[in-house]
């Protein structure tokens, strides 16, 4: 089946630390997507990445960082620097056709908890 | 500014079509209207999505003002799987899907 898996489901971190959040797709996507929702409110973009090697800021990407080495995977950190990260962590792809809309496909999501 | 504004909470009887309203007054000639809804710790789930003309797929149909400051989604037949929060998103160009909060949809048995 094709689609987009995210790992692990739930995520725990000591304040401090690090923390990979993982995103793979089989769908041969070229884009890719990276949205953090908050309790009760809508998605925000962080990342987002058109084609490999190649990504670009979304609106609240302070405190992570992205790479897209490969066209199936978009791996996310959370670093140390990002004040709030609690929340979940939602990934998605498209196909990308320039400025002509497509659907975004998204993942089951990581609930990432900060202890 | 590519916010929309929908109501945050409506509530309708199973079997029973449901209306869903948006209004986006500022929108351009070349910004799509996209529909998400995610049920509850789930990711979002396409809808559906018009320029100018209505739109119908399998899941709702889509009504556009003649002026496009507004769109209603049409649940033909709601179900109880149709409980969800909804979306209405404006998109013009770089395929940014920028969310507000959305409505969230009750059906009662």
């Amino acid at each position: 089946d094709g689609g987009i898996t995210q790992s692990p489901k739930y995520l725990f971190r000591k304040e401090g630390q690090n923390v990979t959040l993982s995103c793979e797709q089989n769908l041969n996507h070229d884009a890719m997507y990276w949205y953090r929702q908050d309790p009760g409110q809508g998605l925000r973009l962080i990342y987002y990445s058109q084609i490999v090697n190649d990504f670009q800021k979304g609106d609240i990407a302070e405190g992570y960082s992205v790479s897209r080495e490969k066209k199936e995977s978009f791996p996310l950190t959370v670093t140390s620097a990002q004040k709030n990260p609690t929340a979940f962590y939602l990934c998605a792809s498209s196909t990308w056709d320039g400025p002509s809309y497509n659907e975004q496909f998204f993942g089951p999501g990581t609930r990432l908890t900060v202890l | 500014d590519a916010k929309t504004t929908q109501p945050n909470s409506m509530e309708s009887n199973e079997e029973e079509p449901v209306h869903l309203p948006c209004n986006h007054s500022t929108i351009s000639g070349t910004d799509y209207i996209h529909w998400y809804r995610q049920l509850p710790s789930q990711g979002p789930e396409y809808v559906i999505h018009g320029l100018t003309s209505n739109v119908n797929n399998r899941m709702a149909s889509l009504a556009i003002a003649e002026d496009r400051k507004s769109s209603t989604l049409i649940l033909h037949r709601a179900t109880l799987r149709d409980a969800a929060v909804y979306y209405c998103i404006r998109l013009g160009g770089a395929q940014k899907l920028v969310f507000g909060q959305g409505t969230r949809l009750t059906i009662n048995p």
